[in-house]
């Protein structure tokens, strides 16, 4: 079945770049989304992706997709503490309603 | 802007209590899920509604129901609830997705403890 991978921790200092990585199964796979959740607050939609693209860059966030690894990562540049919170990936193939979601990486930033 | 609100942030019950978790949303959205949250584990769907008094099954349905007899509201329902039940919800919302802008907006989530 279909499954979505992330790391569950990464710890970077303040100021450096954040890379988070991503990896799918499903193949059909269309849209690809990354989602950051606060602590004790439900998920926030940060930007997405087509299958169709290589690369979305969003201000501090940079979304890279190599679609014949079905690799997806978020670069998240000059890291704030306040980029600290779990990151989510997750895929949905066109025409359907089902969004398959990763474990969630946990982002520390250290001051 | 989306506004998708949940009854209670936290949660006790105990075993065997009937516990009821509901979910409004404010953009007239099609499509309304429920989602358990847990650690290492990521997202998983219970159940979804694309559409007043539809539901459908995701992966993880057993020992829950729900209820949509109104678009804007959908509730989750714990019929006798049990320890490995405590978990946080995340309840969502979007349109059909038919269309490539179609995402999901979530509330808060309800972290429920059953003792």
């Amino acid at each position: 079945g279909e499954d979505v991978e992330q790391s569950l921790f990464l710890s970077v200092r303040e100021g450096d770049s954040s890379v988070i990585n991503c990896t799918y199964t499903d193949s059909s796979s269309t849209y690809l989304y990354w989602y950051k959740q606060e602590p004790g607050a439900g998920l926030q939609l940060l930007t997405y992706i087509f299958s169709n693209m290589d690369m979305k860059q969003d201000q501090r966030l940079t979304v890279l997709l190599n679609k014949k690894d079905k690799h997806l990562s978020l670069r998240i540049a000059d890291t704030q503490t306040g980029d600290s919170a779990i990151y989510f990936c997750a895929e949905r193939g066109s025409g359907t309603y089902k969004y398959i979601f990763g474990t969630g990486t946990r982002l520390k930033v250290l001051a | 802007d989306v506004k998708v609100t949940q009854s209670s942030r936290y949660l006790v019950k105990r075993t065997g209590e009937k516990v009821f978790l509901e979910c409004v949303q404010d953009m007239d959205h099609e499509n309304m899920f429920w989602y358990r949250q847990d650690p290492g584990l990521g997202l998983r769907l219970i159940y979804f509604s694309y559409d007043v008094k539809m539901k459908e099954k995701g992966d993880i349905p057993e020992g829950y129901s729900v209820s949509r007899e109104k678009k804007e509201r959908f509730s989750l329902i714990l019929e006798s609830a049990s320890t490995n039940q405590t978990s946080m919800y995340l309840c969502a919302s979007s349109f059909l997705g038919r269309r490539s802008t179609d995402t999901q907006y979530f509330g808060p989530g309800t972290r429920l403890t059953v003792l």
